[in-house]
């Protein structure tokens, strides 16, 4: 079974601009989850989606962070603009519906802004 | 609000030795999952145990067991006959109402 698939594996900006993440989840995970992990911290919950809906995005940084699901299998995460606090890694996980059913996580964006 | 603190930044066990990693957490809620994730390099987030807080007995998987005192909001993973491939980074991680919080993690060395 092919795990969850993220793109880039590494990106390096400048502040104040823009970049975007992609993420393809499990075949038939209807829920998909964004995370930020800094350096040195957990995962922390950015936003999740069931099917193309958001669940929750009560931390996600709206003024200047972006994700969409729109066919409610892939889905870009964007940043416009970035900001040094910005560098972590971006983890995306899906599961087969809310809750820890098939819960599996990719292997991550690593993003450095400069 | 719900939080999962990991007071041992780094431990280190020798090859074969045993090793436990401590987790307390905080919650008001009476139904919850408690979680151990092993983050190798790769920084793939990988499943090593999973408890349910309803059950009263420990959950075991191989080498991996855990010590689940819920009055004390205690979770603690103990890795028997460590092995080169147990070094990593490890989280302990609390869900409710569909949220993970994950603590700030434990580095751990194996040393030969």
């Amino acid at each position: 079974e092919a795990g969850v698939a993220q793109s880039p594996r590494y990106k390096i900006i400048e502040k104040r601009q823009s970049v975007a993440f992609w993420c393809n989840p499990i075949s038939g995970h209807a829920t998909l989850y964004w995370y930020q992990q800094i350096l040195g911290q957990g995962p922390k919950l950015l936003i999740q989606f069931q099917n193309n809906g958001v669940v929750d995005d009560s931390q996600l940084p709206k003024d200047r962070f972006s994700a969409e699901r729109l066919k409610g299998v892939d889905s870009t995460l964007k940043i416009q603009p970035a900001k040094l606090e910005d560098s972590a890694v971006y983890l995306c996980a899906s599961s087969l519906g809310p809750g820890e059913h098939g819960y599996t996580f990719g292997s991550g964006t690593r993003l450095t802004v400069v | 609000a719900q939080t999962v603190t990991q007071s041992q930044p780094e431990m280190s066990v020798q090859e074969a030795e045993t090793v436990t990693l401590s987790c307390t957490y905080d919650t008001s809620e009476s139904d919850y999952y408690l979680f151990w994730y092993k983050q190798p390099p790769s920084r793939q987030m990988i499943l090593v145990i999973r408890q349910e807080a309803y059950k009263q007995q420990n959950a075991t998987e191989n080498r991996f067991s855990v010590n689940f005192q819920k009055a004390a909001k205690s979770f603690s993973l103990k890795i028997s006959d460590s092995q080169l491939g147990d070094a990593a980074m490890y989280f302990c991680a609390y869900r409710a109402l569909n949220q993970f919080y994950f603590g700030t993690g434990t580095s751990l060395t194996v040393i030969p």
